[in-house]
């Protein structure tokens, strides 16, 4: 059975550090990982997708890396901001199946 | 761009009563998927439609049934509500450009069973 970790749990620092957010899961059988930002009370937005044939995604201050065979994604920020505050979430999608296994989050609070 | 529309956003039932939330996938989006995010939980996969047939299922009880309809627009129905039920729902749509299959969520429809 799929499980998927996150680490920390929770993460508080000042503006302008570089973070490294942590996601391990159990199975490296997967099709794809998305990872996620999520707002108190709202929806999730997608930040990156890595497909399972891939080592690592970028978009604007987020990089997004895979290890499938060790069952391990790391997400870095860059230059973290107030408005980065969320909470993060990673998804794996395993193979043949629709469905996305979440892992327990990160919440980060970026303070000025 | 255009993002998946889910209606209504809130909605309070009493208990044993029946819901139906509605959800708009993003345009040229052919797959659907549900899921359930309960209070301080990570969102759990309900179940899913491809081209209008239900394509994966996951714990969704079998009170619930869900459908996609010829406008690829999909709906969840609720019945013999329980308190359990209180949750937020989301919607996702996807296509598969580029064989990416990448999910984009909806707002969310929060329930709350009384």
């Amino acid at each position: 059975k799929q499980e998927v970790t996150q680490i920390p749990a929770a993460l508080s620092v000042p503006e302008g550090e570089n973070l490294v957010l942590n996601c391990s899961f159990t199975d490296s059988a997967i099709y794809n990982l998305q990872w996620f930002r999520q707002d108190p009370g709202k929806g999730l937005t997608s930040l990156l997708l890595i497909q399972s044939s891939q080592r690592e995604q970028t978009s604007g201050r987020l990089n997004a890396s895979l290890d499938k065979s060790s069952g391990r994604s790391t997400l870095y920020i860059a230059a973290s901001q107030p408005g980065d505050s969320a909470t993060y979430l990673c998804a794996v999608r395993p193979a043949n199946t629709d469905k996305l296994i979440f892992g327990t989050g990160t919440r980060l609070q970026v303070f000025p | 761009a255009a993002g998946v529309i889910q209606s209504p956003r809130h909605l309070i039932k009493e208990k044993r009563e029946t819901a139906t939330l509605k959800c708009y996938p993003i345009p040229r989006h052919d797959t659907v998927y549900w899921y359930q995010q309960g209070p301080g939980q990570d969102p759990q996969f309900l179940i899913s439609f491809y081209e209008k047939m239900q394509s994966d299922k996951g714990s969704i009880p079998d009170r619930f049934s869900a459908q996609q309809f010829s406008d690829y627009h999909s709906e969840l129905n609720m019945s013999s509500l329980e308190l359990g039920d209180s949750a937020l729902y989301f919607c996702a749509s996807s296509s598969a450009d580029r064989g990416r299959w990448e999910q984009f969520f909806g707002p969310g429809t929060r329930l709350t069973v009384l």
